[in-house]
């Protein structure tokens, strides 16, 4: 199975950008990668998934790299609410599309 | 909101008991799954269900049974609770569509095995 590397942990202060990186270099031509974020005492939560091109939604920016071997989430403005586990996931490339999750990098947020 | 809900939301219970969590659904969703989360550990999949009575074991999945009889429902049994499953166990769902995979989670249930 494809996995994915993240930092452990980031820091970043409220109202400025944040990009988080995941390396996966041995990532498939069929797997899609998928950010999940878990704020504290939660179940996850989805934010953004994309298999070559940039895409963007009313949470986040994912940038993939032309080789598909990385791939950057973008908070455009963190806000203290952001502050989360965010984990960048690789899909199963079988026929059920199973999840595997790894530690994640936990993003503190500073006022 | 994707409608999931578990329960019970806490427990403890003892080792060598049975123990049932449940997992309901209001969405009609055909794909439904089972995780545990411990530190140090991300999440891991215990058992998955792709339809009714159609179940299918994860990467942890010794010790647990799941069954399906209704689509908004999805039980997760452990037989013989033992101290090494104290966990937070969360459930999901998949959202239907091409090259949509998120999954929506449910809120946890805390489990404790004295």
């Amino acid at each position: 199975d494809a996995k994915t590397t993240q930092p452990n942990s980031m820091e970043s202060n409220e109202e400025e950008p944040v990009h988080l990186p995941c390396n996966h270099s041995t990532i498939s031509g069929t797997d899609y990668i998928h950010w999940y974020r878990q704020l504290p005492s939660q179940g996850p939560e989805y934010v953004i998934h994309g298999l070559t091109s940039n895409v963007n939604n009313r949470m986040a920016s994912l940038a993939i790299a032309e080789d598909r071997k990385s791939s950057t989430l973008i908070l455009h403005r963190a806000t203290l609410r952001d502050a989360a586990v965010y984990y960048c996931i690789l899909s199963d490339a079988g026929n059920n599309r199973k999840l595997i999750w790894g530690l994640g990098t936990s993003l503190a947020v500073n006022p | 909101d994707a409608g999931i809900t578990q329960s019970p939301r806490h427990k403890v219970t003892e080792t060598g008991t049975p123990v049932t969590l449940r997992c309901h659904q209001t969405e009609n969703h055909r794909y439904m799954y089972w995780y545990r989360q411990d530190p140090g550990h991300g999440l891991r999949l215990i058992h998955y269900s792709y339809g009714v009575k159609d179940t299918d074991k994860g990467e942890v999945s010794d010790g647990y049974s799941v069954s399906r009889s209704k689509t908004e429902d999805f039980l997760l049994t452990l037989e013989s609770a033992t101290s090494s499953q104290t966990s937070v166990y969360f459930c999901a769902i998949r959202a239907p569509g091409q090259g949509k995979y998120e999954q929506y989670f449910g809120p946890g249930t805390r489990l404790t095995v004295t």
